[in-house]
């Protein structure tokens, strides 16, 4: 069974920073989608970022971007230039590429906190 | 394009009683899945349906059980209501099964069943 760990419960970050959050997973497959997803109180999961296990080349959206290292099945998260509207849940999520196991397996999230 | 949405937004019920939540998948999409998230954890998969069939289940009694209608909406029931089933339940959509990138899970907003 795949899982995904994530070992911060918390991190805090100042407006304008940067901040990186960790995600680790565990898996027998070799073809498969990482994802982070943000949850603000309002409470609906939003895709912030998806990365493909057969790409070498990190993902990148905007301010978001990730350090996909497979062989250490580690993915982490690095927010850049942080603003208020960052502040949320953040979830890493596997899923299997093939066959019909589209299902998502969650991490347990990081709650994001930005300062002034 | 109208997106995912649940209802109702919140419900309180009493242990033992049967509940039935329901949600319209977004424009073009004909997978469901719903997912259970406890409070101060991860999304955790119960099942997903395709083109109205169930097809893969998480680790959940089958007193959770699930339709979807020919326009693709979906419905998670949950009878004998206990104590432990009070969380927030998501239902995501997709277009399908099939591992590409395109298929991406999209979410709505969820609804908060509080079990007394």
């Amino acid at each position: 069974a795949q899982t995904v760990t994530q070992s911060q419960p918390e991190m805090s970050v100042q407006e304008a920073e940067t901040v990186t959050l960790s995600c680790t997973y565990d898996t027998s497959e070799s073809d498969y989608y990482l994802f982070w997803y943000k949850q603000p109180p309002s409470r609906q999961m939003i895709l912030v970022i998806r990365q493909e296990a057969y790409k070498q080349q990190n993902a990148t959206e905007n301010r978001f971007s990730v350090n996909f290292q497979k062989a250490a099945k580690s993915f982490s998260l690095k927010i850049s230039d942080s603003q208020l509207g960052d502040a949320a849940m953040y979830f890493c999520a596997y899923r299997r590429r093939a066959g019909t196991a589209s299902k998502l397996t969650f991490g347990t999230g990081t709650r994001l906190q930005v300062t002034l | 394009e109208t997106g995912v949405t649940q209802s109702p937004t919140h419900l309180i019920k009493t242990r033992g009683q049967q509940v039935t939540l329901r949600c319209s998948s977004q424009s073009g999409h004909n997978t469901v899945s719903w997912y259970q998230q406890a409070l101060g954890q991860g999304p955790q998969f119960i099942f997903q349906y395709y083109r109205e069939e169930e097809n893969g289940r998480g680790n959940f009694p089958p007193r959770f059980s699930g339709l979807q209608f020919p326009n693709y909406s979906s419905e998670l029931n949950v009878n004998a209501l206990e104590l432990d089933d009070s969380a927030l339940y998501l239902c995501a959509s997709s277009r399908g099964l099939a591992g590409g990138s395109s298929y991406e899970q999209y979410f709505g907003p969820g609804t908060r069943l509080t079990v007394t």
